[in-house]
């Protein structure tokens, strides 16, 4: 069975600061494993997504995230901040090409202080 | 393209009344999802269509809950009749198929029932 675990529902930076938000999987099978961004009152978007190629994996606004198989990690990550990444994340994990069977993660909050 | 579009985007309306929700999906995609999203309960997948036929349902929280798929490109939600609990935002998503498992989300109906 898959399931994913974020393990910090609200983490707050200042702008120019780094980002890590983190999340960890559980998949009996391979994996493609999702990062998607909510703003307020808006739907999800993409932000970047694995399947089977580069473990380091580049998304839009200039986020990346590292599949970790060892660790079951999929933490995602931005050098600098900007105000306007402040929003909810959500880690999701499938198994691979198979239709449906999202599994989101609770979410993580984004806060960054000017 | 377009994106998903998703109407209405906002919807109050009384406890017993009939509720319809409706969606587009992205021209070419083979899959659309109906989710559910509360504070409580995060992203809940209701149901999904592949080639206008549900295939799983049981994320339907009950009879009450109806979704249809008549041709390619509209979808409904429909809750008869409606109940405070069924405030939340709902989403519709479609995917390509054809070995993505990518969903791309419409901007969601944010649903108040008093």
């Amino acid at each position: 069975a898959q399931s994913v675990t974020q393990l910090d529902s609200h983490v707050s930076v200042s702008e120019g600061t780094p980002v890590l938000l983190r999340c960890n999987y559980s998949s009996s099978y391979s994996p493609s494993l999702f990062w998607y961004v909510q703003h307020p009152n808006k739907g999800l978007q993409l932000l970047l997504k694995y399947t089977s190629a580069a473990t380091l994996v580049k998304g839009i606004n200039g986020f990346e995230a590292e599949f970790k198989k060892s660790e079951t990690s999929f933490h995602l990550t931005k050098p600098s901040a900007h105000m306007s990444d402040a929003a909810e994340y959500f880690c999701v994990v499938t198994v691979r090409r198979s239709q449906g069977n999202l599994i989101f993660g609770k979410g993580t909050k984004l806060s960054v202080k000017p | 393209d377009a994106g998903v579009i998703q109407s209405p985007r906002h919807e109050v309306t009384e406890m017993g009344q009939e509720v319809t929700l409706r969606c587009k999906p992205i021209s070419g995609h083979d899959y659309l999802f109906w989710y559910r999203q509360t504070m409580m309960r995060g992203l809940e997948l209701l149901i999904y269509f592949n080639n206008n036929v549900p295939i799983d349902d049981s994320g339907m929280p009950e009879d009450r809950f109806s979704a249809k798929m008549p041709n390619a490109s509209f979808s409904t939600l429909k809750i008869q009749p409606s109940e405070p609990r069924d405030s939340a935002v709902y989403f519709c998503a479609s995917s390509p198929g054809s070995g993505s498992d990518t969903q791309y989300f419409g901007p969601g109906t944010r649903l108040t029932v008093l």
